[in-house]
């Protein structure tokens, strides 16, 4: 299998302009993570999906940020309008439930999208 | 709330000597846990879980981890370090769906 696919994986773009970042999780996988990371915060859980369906998305920072799953093979993050502190490594991860539908099965990773607001 | 704790920001060793890297957890109920590696310009890669059973867990790349229920810890550890081991490490708790990472352990082997 490709693992996670994230896409583009570096991204410049200036104050105010709309970016968005795609993800193909594993095939099979019926969870979807999205993740942010900065040197400041850490690791951070912005939004996951179930089955297509996002379940938490408590931790999308503000409204500018939206995120989808149009299908089971690929999300879509949005930012509108970006700001430099959005700058940071934007990380895509996906899982399977497992027979006995329970989601502590490993997360796969995708290798992130580097995001640069200037 | 389920969360971990990595103590230390960085560890450093000499190649050859073993290597600890330490998490503290606090849950509720029966721990889910995980370790994490990350290389540079990579996302994070799956190591190793305890989920239940034998509390010495045996991961990728010859680590290994000790679940201690006493001690509500699950160290990473691994017998001889590598140059190659040198990455960021993360420890995780399972908690309704999602995993809830630690702050992260920057592993430098020195050679």
């Amino acid at each position: 299998d490709a693992g996670v696919i994230q896409s583009p994986r570096h991204e410049v773009t200036e104050m105010g302009q709309e970016v968005t970042l795609r993800c193909k999780p594993i095939s099979g996988h019926d969870y979807l993570f999205w993740y942010r990371q900065t040197m400041m915060r850490g690791l951070e859980l912005l939004i996951y999906f179930n089955n297509n369906v996002p379940i938490d998305d408590s931790g999308m920072p503000e409204d500018r940020f939206s995120a989808k799953m149009p299908n089971a093979s690929f999300s879509t993050l949005k930012i509108q309008p970006s700001e430099p502190r959005d700058s940071a490594v934007y990380f895509c991860a996906s899982s399977f439930s497992g027979l006995l539908m329970m989601g502590n099965q490993p997360q796969h990773f995708g290798d992130g999208t580097r995001l640069s607001i200037l | 709330a389920q969360s971990v704790a990595q103590p230390e920001d960085q560890v450093n060793v000499a190649e050859g000597n073993p290597l600890t890297v330490k998490c503290t957890y606090s849950v509720s109920g029966n721990p889910y846990l995980f370790w994490y590696v990350q290389y540079p310009n990579r996302g994070l890669q799956f190591l190793l879980k305890y989920i239940t059973g034998d509390n010495l867990v045996k991961g990728s790349y010859g680590f290994e981890a000790e679940f201690n229920k006493s001690q509500t810890s699950f160290h990473l550890k691994k017998p001889s370090a590598l140059v190659s081991d040198s990455a960021l490490y993360f420890c995780a708790v399972y908690s309704s769906y999602k995993l809830i990472f630690g702050s992260g352990t920057r592993l430098l082997v020195r050679p």
